[in-house]
């Protein structure tokens, strides 16, 4: 079977850096995508990997290696706002996205 | 701003009477989905449309139906909704099946009493 595996839930301070890990076994890959859902709101787009390595967007960065099956999201300089569940979902060889669980991140002062 | 629209946002409904779902996209995106998402859940793909192609995922249940009259618009009719219908039912758009990110409406969560 797919499967996407993240850790439920994180804590780190605000103005650290935080990495949320995920692995992942699925019939194929086509990319791994990393959203942002704040409580009871839409997911929102994070960032896109496709390639082995580090994409860099502002203060979050998110790492690829296909051999490992393995992704994190790496969030710096916390702050507040960044409270929310990060998503990991793959894209299969049908080009369908499976979704991990979600990791609740909790920000503390 | 180009955009995924859903209504309502909120929606009650007695146990087995049937509820419309709306999505509009003015992204002019091919392909449209809908999602059913418990909480702390992964998000649940029940159908997707490429163009007018519809796609139903093998689990779905019976009880939910979708339309998709054009390119913009899309439905989701659940029949006789059960208690265990009530979740937050998403709709996302994406230019093509094969390119990646998929654009979300804010949802529509759904009650049922």
């Amino acid at each position: 079977g797919q499967n996407i595996d993240q850790p439920t839930e994180m804590t780190a301070t605000e103005g650290a850096i935080v990495q949320i890990n995920c692995t992942y076994q699925t019939s194929g890959f086509n990319g791994l995508f990393w959203y942002q859902q704040h409580a009871g709101e839409a997911p929102t787009f994070l960032s896109y990997n496709v390639l082995d390595g580090l994409e860099e967007k502002g203060r979050f960065s998110s790492f690829l290696s296909r051999s490992k099956g393995y992704s994190y999201l790496l969030l710096k300089e916390l702050q507040m706002k960044d409270s929310a569940s990060y998503l990991c979902a793959v894209m299969d060889s049908n080009y369908q996205l499976i979704w991990g669980a979600g990791t609740k991140l909790i920000i503390k002062p | 701003d180009a955009m995924v629209i859903q209504n309502p946002r909120y929606q009650v409904t007695q146990f087995g009477k049937p509820v419309t779902l709306s999505c509009s996209q003015t992204l002019n995106h091919n392909v449209m989905y809908w999602y059913q998402q418990k909480s702390s859940q992964a998000p649940k793909l029940l159908f997707h449309y490429y163009d007018k192609d519809f796609n139903n995922e093998a689990d779905t249940p019976d009880n939910f139906q979708s339309r998709r009259p054009n390119t913009s618009f899309c439905f989701l009719d659940i029949r006789s909704p059960g208690l265990g219908d009530a979740a937050m039912y998403l709709c996302a758009t994406s230019r093509e099946r094969e390119k990646g990110s998929q654009y979300f409406g804010p949802g529509t969560r759904l009650t049922v009493l």
